[in-house]
């Protein structure tokens, strides 16, 4: 299965701010998506990124606040912008080829201050 | 839509003893069902998946699971929990149509008394 570098690993930005977080795989997959994890809550999908267009977004999640982009089959970043505390979560990247299981990076730790 | 139901939200088990964690699925169609553990500050791993081949699904660390569509049920179990079983668990379900994303239950946290 793939492997999956996520960066940053952890970060404590200002209000007002944005935050890019990359998620490199080691070979091309086919799906690609960002989910968030709330203290002590599951995952929740942001956004599928698709490969040279225009992600798909969730119910409640809107671009301009987590604009997406994917260039290739093994690179995608999510960026959080103009953040406020309740951003402050777990964004976790995951990639794969549907039906056989999805791998995770190992996320972001997000604190909004 | 597909959705996976944990029923549960801690389960304490002793040392030794036997591990059930329960996930209950929605679907229309024979579903991609998966478990996966968290350890604490750590990313999601896949601990197995069930692709509508065999029934009895084995995975890492002496985990498996029993897909029962009369039942709609996917539990997870282990013979024998160790310490180092303590950890979040997620069941999920292929959430259908075209981007096969992954949907998620709530979660069960595991507990490991010595």
């Amino acid at each position: 299965s793939a492997v999956i570098s996520q960066k940053p690993s952890r970060d404590i930005c200002q209000r007002g701010t944005s935050l890019t977080i990359q998620c490199q795989v080691d070979s091309q997959v086919t799906m690609m998506f960002w989910y968030r994890q709330q203290p002590g809550q599951s995952l929740t999908l942001i956004a599928t990124a698709n490969q040279g267009s225009e992600a798909t977004y969730e119910s409640g999640f809107v671009i301009d606040k987590f604009p997406i982009s994917r260039p290739n089959l093994t690179f995608s970043t999510l960026t959080v912008s103009n953040m406020s505390p309740e951003d402050s979560s777990i964004y976790l990247c995951s990639a794969g080829t549907g039906n056989y299981g999805y791998t995770f990076g190992s996320g972001t730790r997000l604190t909004v201050v | 839509a597909q959705s996976v139901t944990q029923l549960g939200s801690h389960v304490s088990v002793s040392e030794g003893a036997l591990v059930l964690l329960r996930c209950n699925y929605s679907s229309s169609v024979p579903p991609y069902l998966f478990w996966y553990v968290q350890y604490p500050n750590q990313g999601l791993q896949l601990l197995l998946k069930y692709t509508s081949a065999a029934t009895l699904v084995k995975g890492i660390n002496g985990f498996e699971a029993e897909f029962k569509k009369s039942e709609t049920s996917f539990h997870l179990t282990k013979p024998s929990a160790h310490m180092s079983d303590a950890a979040e668990y997620f069941c999920a379900v292929i959430g259908g149509g075209a981007t096969n994303k992954l949907i998620f239950g709530t979660g069960t946290l595991l507990a490991v008394q010595p």
